[in-house]
């Protein structure tokens, strides 16, 4: 069974400072990684979508990459802002779940960027 | 704008008594499916739906209907609601199923969210 999981769970970091985020599979099946933001209010965005052919996506000041081997992926966040404060979320597309279109989501990472 | 529309935003209710969460988005998208995000549990799919007439439960189905009568509206139906369904449901589309066309033109688009308490 697929399992995803992000660490650390909450983060609180100075305005300007680049950080990481981090989320691992148990199943290396996937055919896509993504990472999505949530605002209170506001449902999920998406902000980037890795295929698992790929090894990194790049948006702006967001870089997320992906070792599928290894079953992990990483969200690199440069130059953080106040307004990058949300719960950044991490899903997978199992490859056996092809015919349902699920996606497979950790429980997120809630950063706090502080002024 | 191109959005995926879920009303009522905010519901409290009893237990028993039925409701309909409605989802409409205007990006003619074929796929539609509804998922429910809990407490340590993290966002896990109800149902979804193909395309007109075509529905299929996901993972956790019990005490929810779907139908998809329109392209469009994909209204998720509690017939008799009880307080293990409060939750936080979303709506979310797109063109196809996520394993089908992996690009960033096939993002899946989500709704605002209804958060849903049943006492």
């Amino acid at each position: 069974k697929q399992e995803v999981t992000q660490i650390p769970a909450a983060l609180s970091v100075p305005e300007g400072e680049n950080l990481v985020l981090n989320c691992s599979f148990t199943d290396s099946a996937i055919y896509n990684l993504q990472w999505f933001r949530q605002d209170p209010g506001k449902g999920l965005t998406s902000l980037l979508l890795i295929q698992s052919s790929q090894r990194e996506q790049t948006s702006g000041r967001l870089n997320a990459s992906l070792d599928k081997s290894s079953g992990r992926s990483t969200l690199y966040i440069a130059a953080s802002q106040p307004g990058d404060s949300a719960t950044y979320l991490c899903a997978v597309n199992p490859e056996i779940s092809s015919n349902t279109g699920k996606l497979i989501f950790g429980q997120g990472t809630t950063l706090q960027v502080k002024p | 704008e191109a959005q995926v529309t879920q009303n009522p935003r905010y519901l409290i209710t009893v237990t028993g008594k039925k409701l309909t969460v409605t989802c409409s988005q205007n990006m003619n998208h074929e796929y539609m499916s509804w998922y429910r995000q809990d407490p340590g549990l993290g966002l896990r799919q109800i149902y979804y739906s193909m395309n007109v007439e075509v529905t299929d439960k996901g993972d956790v189905p019990e005490g929810y209907k779907v139908s998809r009568k329109e392209k469009r509206n994909f209204p998720l139906i509690l017939e008799s609601p009880s307080p293990n369904q409060t939750s936080l449901y979303f709506c979310a589309s797109s063109f196809e199923p996520q394993g089908w066309v992996s690009s960033g033109a096939n993002v899946l688009t989500f709704g605002a969210g209804s958060r849903l308490t049943v006492l």
